[in-house]
């Protein structure tokens, strides 16, 4: 089966400081990665992915993501928080081995960046 | 372009009622889905389909029914509404190859009393 957990419910930084959203994961092979973010009243929205390739994923508006097998996480980066990146953030993973289309997610974190 | 549109925005239902939340694309997606959005809960995978014709069930199917008619549209019913049903659904699509990169809705929030 395949799970991912997010181990926080919600994140405080300040405005120019790192962010950091935690992820963690459980497929039986290699996943297949995703973040999305939910913006208050609107629907999620695809922000990265890891397929194989680059343990560091690159994705919109600045964010990044880090992809480590041995501690089956996939944390989500931003160098520089803007108060703009409040939102609610999900983590979902895929097992390509024992499907081609379901995603499971995350129960999400919200992050609030303070002026 | 459209993208998923999602009908209504709010419902507010009694209980025992019926209702079916709509759901369209433009996109030609093979793939679209229902999520419900709890508290606390995530997103939970409701049903789904991989193309006209064919639908299968997510991780919470019961007391929802679907059916898949035409590429674009993938409507959700309730046919007997309860208070548990009280939430937030999005529909989403995606190309079923090679990685599905999910569109969603903005969500329907259904009240059930």
């Amino acid at each position: 089966a395949q799970s991912v957990a997010q181990p926080e419910d919600q994140v405080n930084v300040a405005e120019g400081n790192p962010l950091t959203v935690k992820c963690t994961y459980s497929v039986s092979g290699n996943p297949y990665l995703f973040w999305y973010v939910q913006y208050p009243n609107r629907g999620l929205q695809f922000l990265l992915k890891y397929i194989t390739g680059d343990n560091l994923v690159k994705g919109s508006y600045g964010f990044e993501a880090e992809f480590n097998k041995s501690q089956t996480s996939f944390h989500l980066k931003k160098p520089s928080a803007l108060v703009s990146d409040s939102a609610l953030y999900f983590c979902a993973v895929r097992d390509p081995y024992i499907n081609d289309y379901k995603l499971s997610f995350g129960a999400g974190t919200t992050v609030t960046v303070r002026a | 372009n459209a993208g998923v549109t999602q009908t209504p925005k709010f419902q507010v239902l009694k209980t025992g009622q019926s209702m079916t939340l709509q759901c369209a694309q433009d996109m030609n997606h093979e793939y679209m889905s229902w999520y419900r959005q709890d508290p606390g809960m995530g997103l939970r995978l409701i049903h789904y389909s991989v193309g006209a014709g064919i639908t299968d069930q997510g991780e919470v199917p019961n007391g929802y029914n679907v059916s898949r008619s035409t590429t674009e549209d993938f409507p959700l019913r309730l046919l007997s509404a309860a208070p548990s049903q009280t939430s937030v659904y999005f529909c989403a699509s995606s190309y079923s190859k090679p990685v599905n990169v999910l569109t969603f809705g903005a969500g329907s929030r259904l009240t059930v009393l």
